[in-house]
């Protein structure tokens, strides 16, 4: 069975702070995992993804995620916010299951980036 | 590749009324998800489909949400009758379990306000 928790549902920082959003999951096989963001009234983009590879991943827009497996963590960092960043934000994690791909979302965290 | 697309992008129709939404996946994914958002519940899988079969109808919220798959390049979700608490953004999605290991791309949605 997998599963992904989104430790905040809000997050509030200053433009020019870092960004820290938290996300812990678990899986029985070895996951693929991804952010997600939404902006108001858009659709979802994808963020970053994680897969196996180097455990460090860079995404667009200066967001980066470290893949931890002892802490099963994968939490998105940003050295510095911009007022473009507030959105939700969606962690994934994807494996196999019974043979089929099987994904599931956090719930989400808001992140507000006050000027 | 257009990317997932979805039609129509907004249905405001009476409770009572049939609805279709309608999703086009990227060509040769072979998964297609149908999703449901709403600021009470987050976003929802509703169901997934592999190679036009469904395997996970789960998440869909009651008889009157039933979900189609006739081909490759083409879905349907219809809800019948419709209801006022229907009112939410669908997403569909689509992913291919070959390539990038579970990242889906999202078409924009349809906003249904049910009257």
């Amino acid at each position: 069975a997998q599963s992904v928790t989104q430790l905040d549902s809000h997050v509030s920082v200053s433009e020019g702070t870092p960004v820290l959003l938290r996300c812990n999951y678990s899986s029985s096989y070895s996951p693929s995992l991804f952010w997600y963001v939404q902006h108001p009234n858009k659709g979802l983009q994808l963020l970053l993804k994680y897969t196996s590879a180097a455990t460090l991943v860079k995404g667009i827009n200066g967001f980066e995620a470290e893949f931890k497996k002892s802490e099963t963590s994968f939490h998105l960092t940003k050295p510095s916010a911009h007022m473009s960043d507030a959105a939700e934000y969606f962690c994934v994690v994807s494996d196999r299951d019974g043979g089929y791909q099987k994904v599931t979302f956090g719930t989400g965290t808001k992140l507000q980036v006050i000027p | 590749d257009a990317g997932v697309i979805q039609s129509p992008r907004h249905e405001v129709t009476e409770m009572g009324q049939e609805v279709t939404l309608r999703c086009k996946p990227i060509s040769g994914h072979d998964y297609l998800f149908w999703y449901r958002q709403t600021m009470m519940r987050g976003l929802e899988l509703l169901i997934y489909f592999n190679n036009n079969v469904p395997i996970d109808d789960s998440g869909m919220p009651e008889d009157r949400f039933s979900a189609k798959m006739p081909n490759a390049s083409f879905s349907t979700l219809k809800i019948q009758p419709s209801e006022p608490r229907d009112s939410a953004v669908y997403f569909c999605a689509s992913s291919s379990r070959t390539g990038g290991r579970g990242e889906q791309f999202f078409g924009p949605g349809t906003r249904l306000t049910v009257l």
